[in-house]
């Protein structure tokens, strides 16, 4: 049973464009959720984090948003960049789900 | 500044050998762990260290078996390798601390023929 639930398996968006990326969980108890970034033949790099008792979290171009009724998190990215194109996780701490694939065309 | 080491990068074993995976950490973090990605799977949990001297099974545990030789160190081993068991197999470690997230090595591609 997963806990950690990405069901857009892929996203296509156009350059400068807003991009938002899906996660849904089970487990409310993690104080965390976390996203993290993945380019090909690379191990994942952090991205950033939310805490359970926040709603937002802001970095640059990157916004998480926690929606804790719902259990869901979401990612935005503004404006989308080529540079952007991954596969993005999130995880509640050592949970990761499935992996979105992001691909930012210019 | 090193981050996470993963060696090798590259292996292809035939079903029945052994091998270890080796990952080193040269930034003090407490926890390591060890992670397999498999194709709309993202990333399982194998095992994981809180800290030196205790090891812990994750969700995908079997035919596995894991070493913390010191802070520093945390092994992999197939004991009997299956070709289920072919997949990209992922190092990581951290402070222990959540917010921070792991840092990552670049990842084992194993395939067991």
């Amino acid at each position: 049973d997963q806990q950690v639930k990405q069901n857009s398996p892929s996203l296509s968006v156009q350059e400068g464009r807003i991009s938002i990326l899906n996660c849904d969980y089970t487990n409310s108890m993690f104080d965390y959720f976390l996203w993290y970034k993945k380019y090909p033949a690379e191990g994942p790099t952090f991205l950033i984090s939310i805490s359970s008792i926040k709603d937002k979290n802001e970095d640059g171009r990157f916004t998480v948003f926690l929606n804790k009724s719902a259990k869901h998190l979401s990612l935005h990215i503004v404006p989308s960049q080529p540079g952007d194109s991954a596969v993005y996780f999130c995880a509640d701490d050592m949970r990761f789900g499935a992996g979105t694939r992001l691909t930012v065309k210019p | 500044n090193a981050g996470v080491t993963q060696t090798p990068k590259f292996q292809v074993l035939k079903t029945g050998q052994s091998m270890t995976l080796q990952c080193a950490q040269d930034m003090n973090h407490n926890s390591m762990y060890w992670y397999r990605q498999d194709p709309g799977m993202g990333l399982r949990l194998i095992y994981y260290s809180a800290s030196e001297g205790t090891t812990d099974k994750g969700e995908v545990p079997n035919g596995y078996n894991v070493s913390r030789l010191n802070k520093r160190e945390f092994s992999l081993r197939l004991e009997s390798a299956a070709p289920s068991q072919t997949s990209v197999y992922f190092c990581a470690s951290s402070y222990g601390q959540a917010s921070y997230g792991y840092t990552f090595g670049s990842g084992t591609r194993l395939t067991v023929v």
